[in-house]
């Protein structure tokens, strides 16, 4: 098992650009989640789903969007880039809700 | 919603001294307390966890109390080894959402 992948590493972009972050999990996770983490604020909870077609709200959703077609995969969307968006980006997955998260390894994501 | 307060924010120890964080959570209906391991540059990765019916669980080197009269939940790691260094987090979750702390960086001296 690969566990939870992420694309890309590494990404900067402009101010106003578009650009999609991916998620993979091959695991049969029901949940999946995304995460921003900020140097001493920890995590953030972006989004999260409890199964395909099923999305919801984290702590801070603004200036992002999900969609779960699949049990596998959970992309991040981020429509037009701001430099408050400047972040380290976690995706993780859970097999029930009260069940350890397994993570990514991370995105760094710049934007200038 | 939930608020958890984590502290220190660093920890430095001599290798073979132990260590603790402390945090603390706001919402009763937690009922479910992880704690991660993240190393540079890695995602965080469990490695102990405690449900709200259990007031203390111990793996090996690592153990975590809870008290949930109080609110509050701490990580023991006896014996430190240089291997420890890294940022911990810890996390209370209710219903379908896990809230963090802002982690504490221990460092382990040899």
């Amino acid at each position: 098992n690969a566990g939870v992948t992420q694309t890309p590493k590494f990404r900067i972009l402009k101010i106003g650009q578009s650009m999609t972050l991916q998620c993979t999990q091959d695991m049969n996770h029901n949940y999946m989640y995304w995460y921003r983490q900020d140097p001493g604020m920890g995590l953030k909870l972006i989004y999260y789903s409890v199964g395909a077609g099923i999305t919801d709200k984290g702590e801070v959703p603004n200036g992002y969007n999900v969609s779960r077609s699949t049990t596998e995969d959970f992309p991040l969307r981020l429509e037009l880039a701001a430099p408050s968006q400047t972040s380290v980006y976690f995706c993780a997955s859970s097999r029930k809700a009260l069940d350890e998260q397994y993570f990514g390894p991370g995105t760094r994501l710049t934007v200038t | 919603g939930e608020n958890v307060e984590q502290h220190p924010s660093t920890l430095s120890v001599q290798e073979g001294d132990s260590a603790v964080i402390k945090c603390t959570y706001s919402d009763s209906a937690s009922n479910y307390f992880p704690w991660y391991k993240q190393e540079l540059g890695k995602g965080p990765q469990l490695i102990i966890d405690i449900r709200s019916n259990v007031g203390e669980k111990k793996d090996q080197r690592i153990a975590v109390t809870l008290n949930k009269t109080a609110k509050h939940f701490s990580l023991h790691i006896t014996e430190t080894q240089p291997e420890d260094s890294a940022v911990y987090f810890c996390a209370a979750r209710a219903s379908q959402k896990v809230t963090f702390g802002i982690g504490t960086k221990l460092q382990v001296i040899p």
